[in-house]
């Protein structure tokens, strides 16, 4: 069974950069995209970007700038890094397996249960 | 940027009755693969989100065949024939043909 966990500080400083990974168990890291998905409270989802093992990601136009995202093979683990935060960065931030690198897949079948992130001043 | 846009926003059932949600996009979501890259979640209170629908029509794994995707090109829909308590939720369409965007969401509740 394919597991998500998201992890990090849970509060962020305005102007500083919010750091979270993302655990994979039951799948390896090299077998898909995976992304972050955030959501403000009582709003939508709005996907942030995505990651291949080699490195390579998209990022939402929107947030492209200030967007980083990594992989970390050896631990199974892919992060995310978003700088210069405001109070609208406030959401909960949810990873999830996007489609997979060398199959016909499906986008999005497995996601963390999300981790609460407040930035404050 | 491929925006999707989704009506209602807000829907409410009586159990057993069908119910109907339109998903909009902003461009063919149609590929060169001849797949068609769109996607329904459904988001329960205090959950994560969990797909149902792949590629239009397709049911993932699990999901009551009571849920049915359709439609082509820009216009899609989700039905779900006979509503039941447990559907209750946030439905969001999402395109992966470029990128990812969501719907802004539609909710359903129960009468």
């Amino acid at each position: 069974q394919v597991q998500l966990q998201e992890s990090g500080p849970g509060l962020a400083k305005t102007s500083e950069t919010l750091s979270l990974t993302c655990t994979v168990s039951g799948d390896s890291i090299s077998s898909h995209y995976w992304s972050w998905i955030r959501q403000p409270a009582g709003e939508g989802l709005e996907w942030i970007g995505r990651v291949f093992f080699t490195g390579i990601g998209d990022y939402n136009p929107s947030l492209k700038s200030r967007v980083t995202m990594s992989l970390d093979t050896s631990n199974n683990q892919f992060s995310l890094k978003l700088s210069s935060v405001t109070a609208a960065d406030t959401a909960v931030y949810y990873c999830a397996r996007d489609y997979p690198a060398w199959v016909r897949g499906v986008i999005f079948d497995y996601w963390g249960q999300g981790i609460p992130v407040t930035v404050s001043s | 940027d491929i925006v999707m846009t989704q009506t209602p926003l807000s829907l409410s059932v009586t159990p057993g009755q069908p119910a109907s949600i339109s998903c909009k996009s902003s461009q063919s979501l149609l590929n060169s693969d001849g797949k068609t890259y769109l996607y329904w979640y459904v988001q329960k209170a205090g959950q994560s989100p969990q797909l149902l629908i792949y590629e239009v029509s397709s049911r993932f794994s699990g999901v009551p065949d009571r849920f049915s995707g359709s439609g082509s090109g820009t216009d899609f829909t989700l039905k779900i024939s006979r509503v039941e308590a447990e559907d209750v939720g946030l439905y969001y369409c999402m395109q992966g043909i470029h990128l990812r965007t969501f719907g802004q969401g539609t909710k359903v509740e129960i009468k």
